[in-house]
This record gives C-alpha cells, sequence and structure tokens, in this order.
C-alpha cells in the first residue's frame, strides 16, 4: 500500500528556515516522481517543486532560490527546505507520488501546515 | 490569477450533469497531459482523472475527461449530494518547466 506521510511543519517567523519531510512507503522515492503541493489557507492548489528520477529539480517561480528539494533514497524520504521563509508561504503542503507531466498524482500525503508569522 | 482558467464555481441539481472548464495556452494543455483533482473540504486532493480522460480505479464512470486543443473538460454525470468539492485541473506547462493547476472550480449540488 502506498502511504505518503508529511512531517515538518509549524509557526516561523519571516525570513526563517524549516525542512519539511515525505516519507514514502509502498514505493521507491528514487524510482519514482514525487512532487510538493501548497494550498494557501482558502485558497487553490499550487504546484511548488518536482524531482525526477534523475535528480532533475524544478520550482515554482515565487520559491525559487528558497526552497530545496531533496531526496534521501536510505529512508526513502523527500525533503523540502525551507528558507527565507515570507507570510505568502503560508500554507498546507503536501507530497504527491506523480507528476504534472505524466499521469498527474495518484496518493497524496496528509499534508503538513506551515504557518509564516511574527 | 491561475494560467488555467476554470470557472469559480457550478451548479446544478441531483441527477443532473455539470461541465467544468480548463483553458489553458499552446505551452501547457496543447502539448501535455491533463489531470483532475477531486478536494472534499478539509482533505486532501483526489485524482479523479489522468492522461485526459483515464480513470483510476475506483472512480466511478460518472466522472469523464475531454481535451482538445488547449482546453480540457470535466464531465459529472448522475451528481450526487456528495460530489459537492472544489475540482482542480492540472497540466505541465513546457515552455516555462513548471507545473500548474487552475484556480478551481466550486461545485454545489442543489
Amino acid at each position: 500500500e502506498v502511504l505518503l506521510v508529511e512531517t515538518g511543519g509549524g509557526l516561523i517567523q519571516p525570513g526563517g528556515s524549516l525542512r519539511l519531510s515525505c516519507a514514502a512507503s509502498g514505493f521507491t522515492v528514487s524510482s519514482d516522481y514525487v512532487t510538493w503541493v501548497r494550498q494557501a489557507p482558502g485558497k487553490g492548489l499550487e504546484w511548488v517543486s518536482f524531482i525526477s528520477i534523475g535528480g532533475v529539480t524544478y520550482y515554482t517561480d515565487s520559491v525559487k532560490g528558497r526552497f530545496t528539494i531533496s531526496r534521501d533514497n536510505s529512508k526513502n524520504t523527500l525533503h523540502l527546505q525551507l528558507n527565507s521563509v515570507r507570510v505568502e508561504d503560508t500554507a498546507m503542503y503536501y507530497c504527491a507520488r506523480g507528476r504534472l507531466a505524466g499521469s498527474g498524482f495518484d496518493y497524496w500525503g496528509q499534508g503538513t501546515l506551515v504557518t509564516v508569522s511574527s | 490569477q491561475s494560467v488555467l482558467t476554470q470557472p469559480p464555481s457550478v451548479s446544478a441539481s441531483p441527477g443532473q450533469r455539470v461541465t467544468i472548464s480548463c483553458s489553458g495556452s499552446s505551452s501547457n494543455i496543447g502539448k501535455n497531459y491533463v489531470s483532475w483533482y477531486q478536494q472534499l473540504p478539509g482533505t486532501a486532493p483526489k485524482l479523479l482523472i489522468y492522461e485526459n480522460y483515464k480513470r483510476p480505479s475506483g472512480i466511478p464512470d460518472r466522472f469523464s475527461g475531454s481535451k482538445s486543443g488547449t482546453s480540457a473538460t470535466l464531465d459529472i454525470t448522475g451528481l450526487q449530494t456528495g460530489d459537492e468539492a472544489d475540482y482542480y485541473c492540472g497540466t505541465w506547462d513546457g515552455s516555462l518547466n513548471v507545473g500548474m493547476f487552475g484556480g478551481g472550480t466550486k461545485l454545489t449540488v442543489l
């Protein structure tokens, strides 16, 4: 059974850093696609970042240079490092298996909430 | 403002049919697969349609998808009150090398 569990969210001040994790089971993150998607309170879905099987990374413009996606193959876990966070980064962060360039996202985690506030 | 345009809301009565559109451009919908997601309040999104028209196992055939040119459509027939949710289209933009979602459509079953 495929399962994705996000952790690491919390309250953080503007300019701070946070690392989100997405622990996967039922598939191998190194040989599949996993994407981060976020949703600000009361707003729609926003694609954030994606890492290809070959390790190429992609980011939405608003987080380029601030967020970093990475994989820990030994722990079958995906990470999203958030640096220089802004109030507008406040959102529920989901990890999802798949990619929009392919067959979409067939499994989603429950999400982890990041709140950026002073 | 999303690059993919969806109507903010649609409504219909139980048993009726509703269509949700998703309009893009040649660099996104025009050249890539479209997927559709249903999000019930307080829950993670759920995949309804992938690769433009395919349904994952467990998704009833009341849900169907299509794509033509730079637009895609989600059709829901035999509406049920349990279908009340937000619906999102998603695709890849090969020129920008980013993923994108539509702004979402809130379905109300009256």
